[in-house]
């Protein structure tokens, strides 16, 4: 069966600092993956989508970026931080079916 | 700008009632729609999808879709407070299984 994997859980950053999110899936070859950032009372907002290694498709232009070194790995990156960049981070990985299955997310605080 | 709407509730039903949470979509050409839950700090889960007009169900959820009028619907039959949770309407975009998302109706079941 699949599994998907994010970290940390958890995050407590300083404005201006870097940022690196992980997530890994297991039990499927070539997904397709994705980056959510869901703020605070809003909804899910979708970042970056990959196709396949070095694949990735911007939705929204930002601080941020992402990075799929390898299948089924895929990185949220951000050289600094701002304030607006606090939420929790979801990934998520489908197959040729459209359904999306997420990870357990990460919660970021910027201060 | 393709649009998902729900009522962000919340939505309050008692012990063993039916909830009716109900979805409209704007993409005409949207082929597949997909219900999670989310509880509070916690990561979506996919309850259901449906793919074709009429009414899916799978154990006490039943989905129900109407493509003309742009419409989609879970019913949760025999509600119980562990039903508790927003539930996140989502429809397919059409590329790399891109899913455009709801921002949530809010469900409360009460005792």
């Amino acid at each position: 069966s699949q599994t998907i994997h994010q970290w940390p859980a958890t995050l407590v950053q300083p404005v201006g600092s870097p940022l690196s999110l992980e997530c890994t899936v297991e039990g499927t070859s070539n997904p397709n993956l994705y980056w959510y950032r869901q703020a605070a009372g809003r909804g899910l907002q979708l970042l970056f989508y990959s196709v396949g290694i070095g694949q990735i498709s911007s939705e929204v232009p930002q601080n941020l970026s992402a990075s799929r070194p390898q299948d089924r790995q895929f990185i949220l990156s951000s050289k600094k931080l701002l304030l607006s960049d606090s939420g929790f981070y979801l990934c998520a990985w489908s197959t040729s079916v459209d359904t999306q299955y997420f990870g357990p997310g990460t919660r970021l605080t910027v201060l | 700008q393709k649009e998902v709407e729900q009522n962000s509730g919340p939505l309050s039903v008692p012990e063993g009632a039916i909830a009716s949470l109900n979805c409209t979509y704007s993409d005409r050409g949207s082929q597949s729609f997909f219900w999670y839950r989310q509880y509070s700090g916690k990561s979506p889960e996919l309850i259901m999808f449906i793919y074709s007009n009429g009414d899916k169900e799978d154990g006490r959820f039943t989905a129900q879709l109407n493509k003309a009028s742009q419409y989609v619907s879970l019913l949760i039959r025999d509600s119980q407070p562990s039903d508790s949770a927003t539930y996140l309407c989502a429809v397919n975009s059409g590329t790399a299984s891109k899913l455009t998302f709801g921002t949530g109706t809010r469900l409360q079941v009460t005792l």
